[in-house]
């Protein structure tokens, strides 16, 4: 059974600040991960992907890939209350199916 | 990027009857298409694969005779839930693939379902 775990959260955090959302995964033959954004009633929305070890920027947006350790997550830089949401992690495996994290709840203040 | 379109938005059904979802690709064809089903304060789970000019791929626990998957082209997958009972109250929301042989997927914006 394929798990990726996330923390569901909420994650609050005041604007401006960095925010910080983790993922791990158990199939260490995942090829490709996904950050998505879902906003309430809303279907997902792709933010980011990223297939190799290391970082990957994009404008306020950095995903961050560590496959020895089964981990990945996504850092968001001058969070803003527009990102409230919640952020689901995807890994794919070889076959190009996606599995889902549970989704952590973000929460920017003003 | 790829636009992944669903109709109905929204349909309220009594006991009973049955649905059909429309799953559009508006400017690229889809060979594969995904349908997820999404519970309230729930992740996206997958249901099953549709393929184009083939059976679908149901997931484990996932009833095929009642969740009716056709892949009639390469831009429209339909999928009918027949009979549908409170239970299947959900958000139907399907996704594919940018490209063939990618993960990346792009999703249509979901049919939420409440039966009566």
């Amino acid at each position: 059974q394929k798990e990726v775990e996330q923390n569901s959260g909420p994650l609050s955090v005041p604007e401006g600040a960095i925010a910080s959302l983790n993922c791990t995964y158990s199939d260490r033959g995942s090829q490709s991960f996904f950050w998505y954004r879902q906003y309430s009633g809303k279907s997902p929305e792709l933010i980011m992907f990223i297939y190799s070890n290391g970082d990957k920027e994009d404008g306020r947006f950095t995903a961050q890939l560590n496959k020895a350790s089964q981990y990945v997550s996504l850092l968001i830089r001058d969070s803003q209350p527009s990102d409230s949401a919640t952020y689901l992690c995807a890994v794919a495996d070889a076959g190009n199916m996606l599995t889902f994290g549970g989704g952590t709840r973000l929460m920017v203040k003003p | 990027g790829a636009v992944v379109s669903q109709h109905p938005s929204w349909v309220i059904c009594k006991s009973g009857t049955s649905v059909k979802i429309e799953c559009r690709s508006l400017d690229f064809q889809a060979t594969t298409m995904f349908w997820y089903r999404q519970f309230p304060k729930q992740s996206l789970m997958l249901m099953a694969t549709s393929n184009e000019g083939s059976k679908a791929t149901y997931e484990q626990g996932v009833e095929k005779d009642k969740f009716l998957i056709n892949h009639a082209s390469l831009t429209l997958s339909t999928l009918t839930v027949t009979s549908a009972h409170p239970e299947d109250s959900s958000f139907y929301i399907c996704s594919a693939p940018r490209l063939a042989g990618v993960a990346e997927q792009f999703f249509g914006p979901g049919t939420r379902l409440t039966v009566l």
